[in-house]
């Protein structure tokens, strides 16, 4: 079936430095992915959807700045946390849909996440 | 905006038992897809079982069953014969059929399998 690769899945970085996360469909094209953050014991909360080729669409409340999503491929996304924060610690994971079928019948497969630790 | 609420933070069963999730959504779109997500302590997300709204039938996928009440925006999981292995996170997700394939994810339900 369709696979999700996100890399890394544990990453510990410095206050102040840039930390990049990738997102790759494995097995197919995608023309769009999506980026979510997940707090402790909390639910997916969108933060931006990445499309190929061109700008990605962040959610209100997302700084654009801080996280910069690329998509420069129809198998590859990135997520780079800027200038890392200790608050910018969480478990950050993306999905992509499969290109090519009927809209109404995409089907979105999710990466294994990563964890993301800011010191 | 669409929302999606599931109500019940913490659920508990009996190995073997049925249990069901509750889940309620808005929307003014007519046409939609609902899911259920289980997300096991690795984290990964994994699809349960998904609802077309535009069909009246009730999906079912093995142990597992919705009951789907359009007309309520209701969108509940049953999960029959309950097993050690389906203690996870569980999440109720609406997706719109048409333009954006975002998923909107309700709280989510911690369900635990007692032995």
């Amino acid at each position: 079936g369709a696979v999700v690769s996100q890399h890394p899945s544990r990453v510990i970085c410095k206050s102040g430095t840039s930390v990049k996360i990738e997102c790759r469909s494995l097995d197919f094209q995608a023309t769009t992915m999506f980026w979510y953050r997940q707090f402790p014991k909390k639910s997916l909360m969108l933060m931006a959807t990445s499309n190929e080729g061109s700008k990605a669409t962040y959610e209100q409340g997302v700084e654009k700045d801080k996280f910069l999503i690329n998509h420069a491929s129809l198998t590859l996304s990135t997520l780079t946390v800027t200038s890392a924060h200790p608050e910018d610690s969480s478990f950050y994971i993306c999905s992509a849909a499969i290109l090519g079928r009927a809209q109404g019948r995409n089907t979105i497969y999710f990466g294994e996440g990563s964890w993301l630790t800011v010191v | 905006a669409q929302t999606v609420t599931q109500s019940q933070p913490e659920m508990s069963v009996q190995e073997a038992e049925t249990v069901t999730l509750s889940c309620t959504y808005d929307t003014s779109e007519s046409d939609y897809y609902l899911f259920w997500y289980k997300q096991p302590p690795s984290r990964q997300m994994i699809l349960v079982i998904r609802q077309e709204a535009y069909k009246q039938q009730n999906a079912t996928e093995n142990r597992f069953s919705v009951n789907f009440q359009k007309a309520a925006k209701s969108f509940s999981l049953k999960i029959s014969d309950s097993q050690l292995g389906d203690a996870a996170m569980y999440f109720c997700a609406y997706r719109r059929s048409q333009g954006a394939q975002k998923l909107v994810f309700g709280q989510g339900t911690r369900l635990t399998i007692n032995p």
